[in-house]
């Protein structure tokens, strides 16, 4: 599937480091996620953008930034990670933000922090 | 609180056997309940979901699952299990009051033996 696309798909980092995270959504749709996957732990939410506005902010540290410039477009910039941060980074789109809709997820973006 | 366990982290049947995989939530009113599939270096993909109605759902390859409210549950089913099957299957719950936010389970990685 093609409808929410992630870039890098891979990516190392050293904890100085700047990198940004690029979601696209093909969908039309108005509401989009950042999750964050870690080996034998539940999905964990992130942000969540609503028509360009973030709607929730799960405790995620500050060196996790994220931006919607549009509802098409997500990015997670990165700065001064710590090696714990390694994981799956996904990113999802619905609708419009409600509960019982259907999430649509990238493939995600798997980043290693060294 | 709301949460989702699958009490089975690994699972491993035949091919052509029978699967359940178990998934119970805990929640207040009624659920937005998902099914999800994650195979290898991939995001994850709907099976099926639960709004109202039928209890008994259906999804794509083959898959259904039942809510049964008395037990907060719903288990997925296949009745009979293909190689490509092999997987992670997540269950998920729409939170309520909270926007598009999903709740997901540990997950269960489904072995498949030929």
């Amino acid at each position: 599937e093609t409808g929410v696309t992630q870039t890098p798909r891979h990516l190392v980092m050293g904890m100085t480091n700047k990198k940004s995270l690029k979601c696209e959504q093909h969908l039309g749709h108005n509401a989009m996620y950042w999750y964050k996957q870690s080996a034998k732990k539940p999905l964990e939410l992130m942000f969540v953008y609503s028509l360009e506005e973030r709607v929730e902010n799960n405790s995620v540290p500050s060196r996790f930034s994220p931006e919607c410039p549009n509802s098409s477009h997500l990015f997670l910039h990165l700065h001064t990670l710590q090696p714990e941060d390694s994981a799956l980074y996904l990113c999802a789109s619905s609708q419009g933000g409600q509960r019982q809709e259907t999430q649509y997820f990238g493939p995600g973006t798997r980043l290693l922090v060294l | 609180a709301q949460s989702v366990t699958q009490p089975d982290i690994h699972i491993t049947v035949s091919e052509g056997a029978s699967l359940e995989l178990r998934c119970n939530y805990s929640y207040g009113a009624t659920p937005y309940l998902f099914w999800y599939v994650q195979s290898p270096g991939q995001g994850l993909q709907l099976l099926l979901k639960y709004f109202s109605g039928d209890t008994l759902v259906q999804g794509i390859k083959g898959f259904e699952a039942e809510f049964k409210r008395s037990q907060s549950s719903f288990n997925l089913r296949k009745p009979s299990v293909h190689w490509s099957d092999a997987a992670e299957y997540f269950c998920a719950v729409g939170a309520y009051n909270q926007g598009g936010k999903l709740i997901f389970g540990q997950g269960t990685e489904l072995s498949v033996k030929p």
